[in-house]
């Protein structure tokens, strides 16, 4: 099946520093990938849309001035999360789609801010 | 009302057992339905995708009901790796996914 791969995989840093979580489709080309968040015990929210070439759409709630999303090829998405916060602490998880609507998940980036 | 809807469970079943998870959504023109299993800590994983004509890979039968807006799947044979949570996934606008909360399962030896 189709890979998509997640760097870094986790991540400690202090509040007010930016981190910027990579996401890239091994074998294949998305021209879209999604960004989302998981907390503990809860569902996957889907916080963006990411299309190559144009600006990420935001889903309601997400500020697109805090989470900056890059989709500048067709195998790589970037997600910053800019001076982050203790609460911005989860569990961010990219995914591809597939040519048949699928959606394939990266490993995900578990992100702890102190 | 939510967009998509499981029963959280937990279902617990002994190895061998059969069981079924139903997951109802409320748009009716959504396109697009798939099962994923995702174990604790880890990303979703595609375990199928969900055909109008209903599909079966192995011990796994997935089935579309448009209708009554309602997907289903059924495992058969129960084993203890199939302990997961499974996550429904509904498309549409070709760029528009929504997810159920999850159904855990525990298969218990």
């Amino acid at each position: 099946g189709a890979v998509v791969s997640q760097h870094p995989s986790w991540v400690i840093c202090k509040s007010g520093t930016s981190v910027k979580i990579e996401c890239r489709s091994l074998d294949f080309q998305a021209t879209t990938m999604f960004w989302y968040r998981q907390f503990p015990k809860q569902s996957l929210m889907l916080m963006a849309t990411s299309n190559e070439g144009s600006k990420a759409t935001y889903e309601q709630g997400v500020e697109k001035d805090k989470f900056l999303i890059n989709h500048a090829s067709l195998t790589l998405s970037t997600l910053t999360v800019t001076s982050a916060h203790p609460e911005d602490s989860s569990f961010y998880i990219c995914s591809a789609r597939g040519g048949h609507n699928e959606q394939f998940f990266g490993p995900g980036t578990r992100l702890t801010v102190l | 009302r939510k967009e998509v809807e499981q029963d959280p469970g937990p279902f617990n079943v002994p190895e061998g057992a059969t069981v079924a998870f139903n997951c109802t959504y409320s748009n009716s023109a959504s396109q697009s339905f798939f099962w994923y299993r995702q174990d604790c800590r880890k990303e979703p994983k595609l375990l199928m995708s969900v055909y109008s004509s209903g599909n079966e890979d192995g011990r796994f039968t997935a089935q579309l009901n448009r209708a009554s807006q309602y997907i289903s799947l059924l495992i058969r044979d129960s084993k203890l790796s199939d302990s997961a949570t499974y996550l429904c996934v509904v498309g549409y606008n070709f760029n528009k996914f929504y997810f159920g909360s999850g159904t855990k399962l525990n298969v218990k030896p």
